[in-house]
């Protein structure tokens, strides 16, 4: 069955970075898009980055848009998103999905920006 | 970007009734490749999110058959048959048409 699985969360001071995992199993991975979704406590889902099948192609949020980078490894069934400069608005739980339809979610990684 | 609209804020349920949920985009959500992409996700309390429908209509593999989605163009509906306990939780529309992907903004599934 298709599993999601995130790393990499934490608690991080404002203007550092993190860099979140999210393994694959259970399909090829190689075959699809990837999403980054975040949402913040008791708020709504907030999409924030895709990645095509390949790696070439990638499209952010304006709210992270030159602050976060979206990246795969297909030959470790591996996507990552490395998140610099950090505010606090970035807080909150992260959860990858498939594309191109974000049809299967991972469980999440919770990240906490604050000094 | 396309904004989602869900109508309903809240909508408390007696077991055993039925329940729907609206949800509206601002343009109509038929990509050029002739579907539609438009799913409805379930979020049951500390969990996340899931896909139960995805364009329009299709249940994933394992959703009960009381979920069922309809629409077309720009107004969707979802609709549970017969709420059970472990429907409550907060249910988004989301389309997948275009980037960014957007989402409703919610609607909590509560027991009366």
């Amino acid at each position: 069955q298709v599993q999601l699985v995130e790393s990499g969360g934490g608690v991080v001071q404002p203007g550092r970075s993190l860099r979140l995992s999210c393994v694959a199993s259970g399909f090829t991975f190689s075959d699809y898009s990837m999403h980054w979704v975040r949402q913040a406590a008791g708020k709504g889902l907030d999409w924030v980055a895709v990645i095509s099948y390949h790696g070439t192609n990638k499209y952010y949020a304006d709210s992270v848009k030159g602050r976060f980078t979206i990246s795969r490894d297909n030959s470790e069934n591996t996507l990552y998103l490395q998140m610099n400069s950090l505010k606090g608005e970035d807080t909150g739980v992260y959860y990858c999905a498939r594309g191109p339809s974000a049809d299967y979610w991972g469980q999440g990684t919770l990240i906490t920006v604050s000094s | 970007d396309i904004v989602m609209t869900q109508t309903p804020l809240s909508s408390p349920v007696t077991l055993g009734q039925p329940a729907s949920i609206s949800c509206r985009s601002t343009q109509s959500l038929v990509h050029s490749d002739g579907n539609t992409y438009l799913s409805w996700l379930q979020q049951r309390p500390g969990q996340p999110p899931r896909v139960l429908i995805y364009k329009i209509s299709n249940r994933l593999s394992g959703v009960p058959d009381r979920f069922s989605g309809s629409g077309a163009g720009t107004e969707f509906t979802l609709k549970i048959s017969r709420v059970e306990a472990e429907d409550v939780g907060v249910y988004y529309c989301m389309q997948a048409k275009q980037i960014p992907h957007t989402f409703g903004g919610g609607t909590t599934v509560e027991i009366k």
